[in-house]
């Protein structure tokens, strides 16, 4: 299997930068999603990059992806009080067959 | 849009209760997928299934049945729930992303 790490707690002020970290195991994951889970809520795809790509950005999200070192984040520009929620990171090794794994999630709090 | 939806959005039974969750995707998608969630522990999969009538073992399968007679349903089944079984069921379908219902959250007294 793979094992995915994430770090539990993040809390930003209002209009900062929030940086979510991800650690994974399996070197054939090709596929790194991000979902986004409000509360009482289901997870929400936020994002995701191919293993053959460093960076992406979309809007006020950026993934960084450093293959070598397992290592994904996600980056959210300006953060408002909406982004609070728990982030997941999910690899894959297929875009269509096999499963996602997920680490516990990071609880975003943002503070006005 | 995807959607995925699931039979319940809160439901309470009691321990030794034949307990049915269902979800229904309209994408026609072959893989689907049943996670609980509890507090601190991130989502667990319990089972999944990349087609009819198939099914796989997910990392916590005991105390879980599911079925697939049909493409867009996948149901879990807790023949005799418990108390630890306790938690936010949630289902998932598959193509090239992964989509979510709302999740179910289940009590048992």
């Amino acid at each position: 299997g793979e094992d995915v790490e994430q770090s539990l707690f993040l809390s930003v002020r209002e209009g900062d930068s929030s940086v979510i970290n991800c650690t994974y195991t399996d070197s054939s994951s090709t596929y790194l999603y991000w979902y986004k889970q409000e509360p009482g809520a289901g997870l929400q795809l936020l994002t995701y990059i191919f293993s053959n790509m460093d960076m992406k950005q979309d809007q006020r999200l950026t993934v960084l992806l450093n293959k070598k070192d397992k290592h994904l984040s996600l980056r959210i520009a300006d953060t408002q009080t909406g982004d609070s929620a728990i982030y997941f990171c999910a690899p894959s090794r297929g875009s269509t067959l096999g499963r996602l794994y997920f680490g516990r999630g990071t609880q975003l709090t943002v503070w006005p | 849009d995807v959607k995925v939806t699931q039979s319940s959005r809160y439901l309470v039974k009691r321990t030794g209760e034949k307990v049915f969750l269902e979800c229904v995707q309209d994408m026609d998608h072959e893989n689907m997928f049943w996670y609980r969630q509890d507090p601190g522990l991130g989502l667990r999969l319990i089972y999944f299934s990349y087609d009819v009538k198939m099914k796989e073992k997910g990392d916590i399968p005991e105390g879980y049945s599911v079925s697939r007679e049909k493409k867009e349903r996948f149901s879990l089944i807790l023949e005799s729930a418990s108390t630890n079984q306790t938690s936010m069921y949630l289902c998932a379908s598959r193509a090239d992303t992964q989509y979510f219902g709302p999740g179910t959250r289940l009590t048992v007294l």
